[in-house]
């Protein structure tokens, strides 16, 4: 069936380094992938998000890659600030939203 | 900003007893789901629900839950008799379109003793 496989499962840079988590996915029919921010005790929150016709999508200092052939998809958080400290998670979906199909969230870090 | 509800924060609840967690989605958004994570592992999908009726299911989304709209506010998940291993953050969530962002609750934590 459909999966998500996300990893690192933690991750801890120093503020200003870069930050990368990188996600697969089985289903090669899936063409949409959000990221997720969950800060402790708070909802998950879309940050950022690309369908299977781009190849990256950037926002400020996030940024998502998108390798169709090779089933994976990165987040890139540039210039690390402990405000970005929280759990990301990486999500799938085949029907260009609908049911998503969650990897199993990075705790990221980022110490000043 | 308009934000998605979900009432009770917390939730427990002996094994056997049946439970209704609510959710008022975004009040322009046709799409509704529900997710649930279990401590420490994945956010997993359980149902979504479209023009009331469930558009899709997952395995976990057995006879034991159903979903409602009762009104044009509200959107419940109901655990008619709950198990130890239902115990597990749920997630409430909606989008506009099929293809729109889902924009989630604050999640009802449910512990089952």
């Amino acid at each position: 069936g459909e999966n998500v496989e996300q990893h690192p499962s933690t991750l801890s840079v120093q503020e200003g380094d870069s930050a990368v988590i990188k996600c697969t996915y089985s289903d090669s029919a899936s063409n949409y992938f959000p990221w997720y921010k969950q800060e402790l005790g708070k909802r998950p929150q879309l940050i950022i998000d690309i369908r299977s016709n781009v190849g990256e999508k950037k926002d400020q200092r996030i940024a998502v890659t998108l390798n169709k052939t090779a089933k994976h998809f990165s987040l890139h958080i540039t210039e690390t600030q402990p405000e970005d400290s929280a759990v990301y998670f990486c999500a799938a979906s085949i029907t260009g939203g609908g049911k998503l199909i969650f990897g199993q969230g990075t705790e990221l870090s980022v110490k000043p | 900003e308009p934000e998605v509800t979900q009432t009770p924060s917390h939730q427990v609840t002996q094994m056997g007893q049946e439970v209704i967690l609510r959710c008022v989605p975004i009040s322009n958004h046709l799409y509704f789901y529900w997710y649930r994570q279990i401590l420490g592992q994945k956010v997993e999908f359980l149902v979504s629900f479209y023009n009331n009726e469930i558009s899709e299911k997952s395995e976990i989304f057995d006879d034991q839950f159903s979903v409602e709209r009762p009104d044009g506010s509200n959107f419940t998940l109901k655990i008619r008799s709950t198990k130890l291993e239902d115990s597990a953050m749920y997630f409430c969530a909606s989008s506009y379109t099929l293809s729109d962002t889902q924009y989630f609750g604050p999640g009802t934590r449910l512990t089952v003793l």
